[in-house]
C-alpha cells in the first residue's frame, strides 16, 4: 500500500460527459502528480501541483483541468470526453527529494463509450 | 519525441537466470533514473534508482547500470523469480522539476 488513495477505481461514461477523479496523497507529501496511461503507452505526465499551486504542466489537454485543495487532496476534471480519453489515470505524490521517487495510487480506469 | 525509450515490449526468461531490461534516453540533463515495477490492477511501485553521477547501484537481486556516454541504462535481476513477472518502466528526472518521464515499459515473464 503506497498510501496514495484514488477514487473511483473504475468509471464508465459516455462521450461528451464530464468526470472528476480524486486523489489523496500520502500523509505529509506536498506534491501531487497526474499521469495518463493509454493502451500500449507509457505513463504520460499531465500536471503537477505543489502545496496548492501548479508547478509543472505536461501533455494535458485543454479539456482537462486539475486543482489541489488546502487539505492537499487533488482532483482531475475531464470534460467533453472522447473515446480516446479511455485510459488509466494515476495520481502520485512525493516529498521533495532529489532522487525523484514518486508513490503511485492504484489508478482510476476510465472507459468512455 | 520520446525522451525515454524502452525498445523491447516484452522479455521472457527462465527462473534462476538473469533478466536484463534496457532503456535509452536522449536528454543529457536528466539527473536521476528510476525503475518501477507494475503488476496488473496496481499502481507502479518504485524499485531502484541511480544518480547520473554514478555508474552502478545495487539492491539485493536488482542492479542498475548507467552508461552516460551511450545514454543507456539497464536493470539486471539475478536470479529471476516467477514473482518478478510484471511490467518494468524506466523513468528519468530532469533537474528541479519533480515529474518523471517514463518509457513505455517492458513486460517481463519469468517461466518456472
Amino acid at each position: 500500500d503506497s498510501g496514495v488513495t484514488q477514487t473511483p477505481k473504475h468509471l464508465i461514461t459516455a462521450t461528451g460527459q464530464r468526470v472528476t477523479l480524486r486523489c489523496s496523497p500520502r500523509s505529509g507529501d506536498l506534491s501531487v502528480y497526474w499521469y495518463q496511461q493509454s493502451l500500449d503507452q507509457g505513463l504520460q505526465f499531465l500536471i503537477q501541483y505543489y502545496n496548492g499551486e501548479e508547478r509543472a504542466k505536461g501533455n494535458i489537454l485543454e479539456r482537462f483541468s486539475a486543482q489541489q485543495f488546502p487539505d492537499l487532496h487533488s482532483e482531475l476534471n475531464l470534460s467533453s470526453l472522447e473515446l480516446g480519453d479511455s485510459a488509466l489515470y494515476f495520481c502520485a505524490s512525493s516529498v521533495s527529494q532529489p532522487t525523484g521517487e514518486l508513490f503511485f495510487g492504484e489508478g482510476s480506469r476510465l472507459t468512455v463509450l | 519525441d520520446q525522451q525515454v525509450k524502452q525498445n523491447s515490449p516484452s522479455l521472457s526468461v527462465q527462473e534462476g537466470r538473469i533478466s536484463i531490461l534496457n532503456c535509452d534516453y536522449t536528454n543529457s540533463m536528466f539527473d536521476y533514473f528510476l525503475w518501477y515495477k507494475k503488476y496488473p490492477a496496481e499502481g507502479p511501485t518504485f524499485l531502484i534508482s541511480i544518480s547520473s553521477i554514478k555508474d552502478k547501484n545495487e539492491d539485493g537481486r536488482f542492479t542498475v547500470f548507467l552508461n552516460k556516454s551511450a545514454k543507456h541504462l539497464s536493470l539486471h535481476i539475478v536470479p529471476s523469480q516467477p514473482g518478478d513477472s510484471a511490467v518494468y518502466f524506466c523513468a528519468a528526472k530532469g533537474g528541479s522539476q519533480g515529474n518523471l518521464i517514463f518509457g513505455k515499459g517492458t513486460k517481463l515473464s519469468v517461466k518456472p
